[in-house]
């Protein structure tokens, strides 16, 4: 099992430039989530799934979208990047319910400059 | 609004002695809380959850409490060792399935 993994693993950007964040699970979890880090911030939700077919806002989603069309995939993509899009994006999965552990990929480092 | 509050400041310990690390929490009342380690240019890692009627949990040399009247979690690691060395982070339930996230607090266990 490869649990979560995320691609790529660093990228740079230009202001303006899109680009897709990659989230594949191999554990058939219904349930994923896209965060980001930033430092002495914590993890903040941006978009959540709990199925194929099935997104949502989390607390910071604005900038960014989501699709969920198969149970393994969870793609985060930025249309406009922006300097304050900045930060370590974490994706995790995990069994139905948030009493369930959450199960994370090593991120992707992104600098839009 | 929720908040989880856990100790910006680096905790430094040595080798051998019980670390214990803190998280408190106001404006809700959640039915458990989670635990996870988290290594330099790595994603989280799950480590324990305690439910609101389990006062303490243990595995190998760690230990969570929760206490649900002091909105506090306690986090024991004893016997610590260097490899312990890690930022770990609290979370607590939110509404409609999804965890917030406390800040984390680095531990350094030092020889």
């Amino acid at each position: 099992n490869a649990g979560v993994t995320q691609t790529p693993k660093f990228r740079i950007l230009k202001i303006g430039q899109s680009m897709t964040l990659q989230c594949t699970q191999d554990m058939n979890h219904n349930y994923m989530y896209w965060y980001r880090q930033d430092p002495g911030m914590g993890l903040k939700l941006i978009y959540y799934s709990v199925g194929a077919g099935i997104t949502d806002k989390g607390e910071v989603p604005n900038g960014y979208n989501v699709s969920r069309s198969t149970t393994e995939d969870f793609p985060l993509r930025l249309e406009l990047a922006a300097p304050s899009q900045t930060s370590v994006y974490f994706c995790a999965s995990s069994l139905k319910g948030s009493n369930q552990p959450q199960h994370f990929g090593d991120g992707t480092r992104l600098s839009i400059l | 609004s929720q908040k989880i509050e856990q100790n910006s400041e680096a905790l430094n310990i040595q080798e051998g002695k019980t670390a214990t690390l803190t998280c408190n929490y106001t404006n809700y009342s959640p039915a458990y809380l989670q635990w996870y380690r988290q290594d330099p240019g790595r994603g989280p890692v799950f480590l324990l959850l305690i439910r609101e009627n389990e006062k303490e949990k243990r595995k190998e040399r760690l230990k969570v409490t929760f206490d649900t009247t002091l909105k506090q979690s306690l986090f024991h690691i004893t016997a610590s060792q260097p490899a312990d060395s890690a930022t770990y982070l609290c979370a607590l339930e939110g509404r409609g399935d999804k965890l917030i996230f406390g800040t984390g607090t680095r531990l350094q266990v030092f020889p």
